[in-house]
């Protein structure tokens, strides 16, 4: 059974397209968050939803946008896709209120070419 | 700004060495530190959690300490192993609406055989 899933897990596409990562999370979590692992290998958080409700936005660019239908489901959708955004893109879940230890998925390597 | 600061960034072991590293962290506002380890080409795995000053957390032959008074914490590895080779992450959590927990930049650890 896996706690945090990401589909797919890798992912080839040009330049300009539209594409969607999808994340699932079946430990019952009420917040997922989205971080993408830049080029010096660092994580660094781009949005967080706590049941459906986006509670972190960072600076990002406006061309990602999440999209939260369910509490269990974290989707983030990156339209007119950029050189620079190939990166891996890892999802995450944790439960509010606990010392908010984070699971992880198993990440989304996009390549643009 | 929160900073989490991490040294050193990169740390060669022999194997069957004791090794150590250390994560800084804002003083202020303390709530959690957590300690992950990321294996290459896989996603983040929790270790530790300490919540309290003065606490110390262990699992095998790795263990962590907390000062959340000066801010710092120290993860101990005892007799190094291959398999131990990973980047480690702290990462802190204050008390803040958002959730965010703020990683530090790891520190790349590589047991040499």
């Amino acid at each position: 059974d896996t706690a945090v899933s990401q589909t797919p897990k890798y992912l080839v596409t040009q330049m300009g397209n539209d594409k969607s990562i999808k994340c699932e999370q079946n430990l019952g979590h009420d917040t997922m968050y989205w971080y993408k692992q830049d080029s010096k290998k660092f994580l660094k958080i781009m949005f967080s939803y706590n049941n459906k409700e986006l509670i972190i936005n960072e600076t990002v660019p406006n061309r990602f946008s999440p999209k939260s239908p369910d509490k269990a489901h974290l989707n983030l959708h990156i339209n007119s896709l950029e050189l620079g955004d190939s990166a891996v893109y890892f999802c995450a879940s944790s439960q509010r209120g606990s010392p908010n230890t984070q699971y992880f998925g198993p990440g989304t390597r996009l390549t643009v070419l | 700004i929160l900073n989490v600061e991490q040294s050193p960034q990169s740390l060669h072991v022999q194997e069957g060495d004791s090794t150590n590293f250390t994560c800084s962290f804002p003083s202020s506002n303390f709530y959690a530190l957590h300690w992950y380890r990321w294996e290459t080409a896989k996603s983040p795995e929790a270790l530790f959690v300490m919540t309290l000053n003065g606490d110390e957390k262990k699992k095998g032959r790795i263990s962590a300490t907390l000062n959340t008074k000066e801010g710092y914490s120290y993860l101990y590895i005892k007799g190094s192993q291959p398999e131990d080779s990973a980047t480690y992450l702290c990462a802190f959590a204050s008390f803040n609406r958002d959730d965010k927990i703020i990683f530090g930049k790891g520190t790349r650890l590589h047991i040499l055989p």
